[in-house]
């Protein structure tokens, strides 16, 4: 099944900074999509990217798909502590329902 | 429109009871999906329902595990004879359509003790 993997697992950085997150997958998709998850509670969607979508903004996210790379970025820009959370991409969506990746754990230091 | 609500938040079962988690999907929504989530690791997908039919239950190990969405009610997540390793938490998410952004309720905690 598809699947997709976040990188870097862990990341720090100061409030204000930028964040940026890194997904691979492998097969084909229709479309690939960002959730945050807070310790302890369930996942809230981001945004979802269409394949055949190049870049996508909500606020301070942004996200960027390659599709002959299979790789997507997430982008939050001027942090804020409240941004601290796991990342996940995830692809498919369909009747097998979505894949996740491990998740990219972030941390912003006041 | 309320979210996709879960419970209970947490439950606590021994070795060999029964755990029933019960999910309400939002309104509106026919897609109903449930997950699951080890310490440390992304959610793996169990089982996906429309009202009243199991559509695909790839994900959800073939004895002790059932899902249910009736005409009525919530869905409903069913392990007999828990044991450890299925501590974890458990999601619903639910959907208006197919290929489309999930909504997901807050989870319940299983812990077997």
């Amino acid at each position: 099944s598809q699947q997709g993997e976040e990188d870097p697992q862990a990341l720090s950085i100061q409030e204000g900074e930028n964040a940026t997150m890194n997904c691979s997958y492998k097969t084909s998709i229709n479309n690939l999509q960002w959730y945050r998850q807070n310790s302890g509670r369930g996942l809230v969607h981001l945004i979802l990217i269409r394949s055949n979508e190049r870049e996508k903004h909500s606020g301070r996210l942004r996200v960027t798909l390659d599709t002959s790379k299979k790789s997507s970025s997430l982008l939050i820009t001027a942090s804020r502590a409240a941004d601290t959370a796991s990342y996940f991409c995830a692809t498919g969506g369909g009747a097998d329902g979505l894949t996740f990746g491990k998740g990219t754990h972030l941390i912003i230091q006041p | 429109n309320a979210g996709v609500m879960q419970n209970p938040r947490h439950l606590v079962r021994r070795r060999g009871q029964e755990a029933r988690l019960r999910c309400s999907p939002m309104k509106g929504h026919s897609h109903v999906y449930w997950y699951r989530q080890l310490p440390e690791e992304g959610l793996k997908f169990m089982v996906y329902l429309q009202k009243e039919n199991i559509i695909d239950e790839s994900g959800m190990p073939k004895e002790r595990f059932s899902a249910e969405f009736p005409k009525e009610g919530p869905s409903i997540l069913r392990i007999q004879q828990v044991v450890r390793g299925d501590s974890a938490a458990y999601f619903c998410a639910s959907s208006p359509y197919l290929d489309r952004e999930q909504y997901f309720g807050p989870g319940t905690r299983l812990t077997v003790t």
